[in-house]
């Protein structure tokens, strides 16, 4: 049983414009969520995170959004930039217990 | 230096052999992790550790096993390697109390011949 989906494998958007990533999850009980960004041969690294009583967090061009009802989130970039091209898991835990991961969405910024 | 190290980065085994892959952190975390990423799958837990006398199983653990030798170190043993679990292999650290977030390394490449 797949708790957190990403629907998107891949998405591709021009340089300069927004990219948005959806995130979908099935467990009412988690409470915190988190967007990790990962280049090839390295290891995934934390971008940005919400907890479940916010319903936005902003840091510098990235934007995460929870729609608690809709068990919902996504994350915004603007702009985008070559360098955002990556592959995005987004991931959620309760209680401060162990995250549970997306299957990930590689997303290509077009010069 | 990086703050989650992981040995070997690359490695080529036959199927049957026992293999070790180590994870060591200078983060001074309590909470340690093991993952695989698999294409399509993204990244499943295999064995964590909240202390040095706390191991768990997580969602893959068969086939796997784990000892935390130490604070800092935290391995993953392949008792028999078989080829389904050629993948890349991640070690995590957080820290408690905190939020969750997890600090990965720089993955193992494993391929079982």
């Amino acid at each position: 049983d797949q708790q957190v989906k990403q629907n998107s494998p891949s998405l591709s958007v021009q340089e300069g414009r927004i990219s948005i990533l959806n995130c979908d999850y099935t467990n009412s009980m988690f409470d915190y969520f988190l967007w990790y960004k990962k280049y090839p041969a390295e290891g995934p690294t934390f971008l940005i995170s919400i907890s479940s009583i916010k319903d936005k967090n902003e840091d510098g061009r990235f934007t995460v959004f929870l729609n608690k009802s809709a068990k919902h989130l996504s994350l915004h970039i603007v702009p985008s930039q070559p360098g955002d091209s990556a592959v995005y898991f987004c991931a959620a835990s309760f209680g401060n217990e162990k995250l549970t991961f997306g299957t990930g969405t590689r997303l290509t910024i077009i010069p | 230096d990086a703050d989650v190290t992981q040995t070997p980065r690359n490695r080529i085994t036959k199927t049957g052999k026992r293999i070790m892959l180590e994870c060591s952190q200078t983060k001074g975390h309590d909470r340690m992790y093991w993952y695989r990423q698999d294409p399509g799958l993204g990244l499943r837990l295999i064995y964590y550790s909240f202390d040095v006398k706390d191991i768990n199983k997580g969602e893959i653990s068969d086939g796997y096993s784990v000892s935390r030798q130490a604070q800092a170190k935290f391995s993953l043993s392949l008792e028999s390697a078989i080829p389904n679990q050629t993948a890349l292999y991640f070690c995590a650290t957080s820290e408690f109390p905190g939020q969750g977030t997890q600090y990965f390394g720089p993955g193992t490449r494993l391929l079982v011949l």
